[in-house]
């Protein structure tokens, strides 16, 4: 199983509370996501990086910010939680390159974030 | 802007029967990549099968196979012998061949339930 891990892996919070949602790989994967997951809508990206400093927006990325410092971590942040950001939260890596096994993400094991 | 559709939401099989996932997809671009998907009820994200725009044969992984029509833009999963463990939902995913940028995301269909019977 690929390097990935996920901090914390449930969280309770309330409405307008700072949340930082920590992913952790050992791969040294270059690319990392974040996704959103809810009943009905499958997976959706939040952000992305692409290297150390290097982030872009996704399609849900309104209300959230991410961070790289380092290769192996990936933070996402909800400056100010709303109920609508109840949701599980899913980190994934993957190390974009010319062979077929490189455009596989690996996922971590997700956070259910609920927000009240 | 590609999508993806996974027109079933629900689906149920007879345990050692076959059950078939229809996904189908919109692109512009020639070369693509195509994945399944699976998650149990653990939430672990699991890929069962890939399969490469190029390729005209489709590709298996043991009781997994797909029908990848490129004409058609459809991408199904076969699942044979079904086993109660193969319970989960299924995501079907695109991803540009373009290498870098955000062409390196995946778009996800919203996924089919599949239950097995025993």
């Amino acid at each position: 199983d690929a390097g990935i891990t996920q901090s914390p892996r449930h969280k309770v919070t309330e409405t307008g509370t700072p949340v930082t949602l920590r992913c952790h790989q050992t791969e040294n994967h270059r690319y990392m996501y974040w996704y959103r997951q809810d009943p009905g809508h499958g997976l959706r990206l939040i952000h992305y990086s692409y290297g150390v400093k290097d982030t872009d927006k996704g399609e849900v990325s309104d209300g959230y910010s991410v961070s790289r410092s380092k290769t192996e971590d990936f933070l996402l942040t909800l400056e100010s939680a709303t109920s609508s950001q109840t949701s599980v939260y899913f980190c994934a890596i993957s190390a974009v390159g010319a062979s077929t096994w490189a455009n596989e993400q690996f996922f971590g094991p997700g956070t259910r974030l609920t927000v009240l | 802007a590609q999508t993806v559709t996974q027109s079933q939401p629900e689906m149920s099989v007879q345990e050692a029967e076959t059950v078939t996932l229809s996904c189908t997809y919109d692109t512009s671009e020639s070369d693509y990549y195509l994945f399944w998907y699976k998650q149990p009820p653990s939430r672990q994200m699991i890929l069962v099968i890939r399969q490469e725009a190029y390729k005209q044969q489709n590709a298996t992984e043991n009781r997994f196979s797909v029908n990848f029509q490129k004409a058609a833009k459809s991408f199904s999963l076969k699942i044979s012998d079904s086993q109660l463990g193969d319970a989960a939902m299924y995501f079907c995913a695109y991803r540009s061949g373009t290498l870098g940028g955000s062409q390196g995301n995946l778009i996800f269909g919203k996924g089919t339930k599949l239950s097995v019977k025993p």
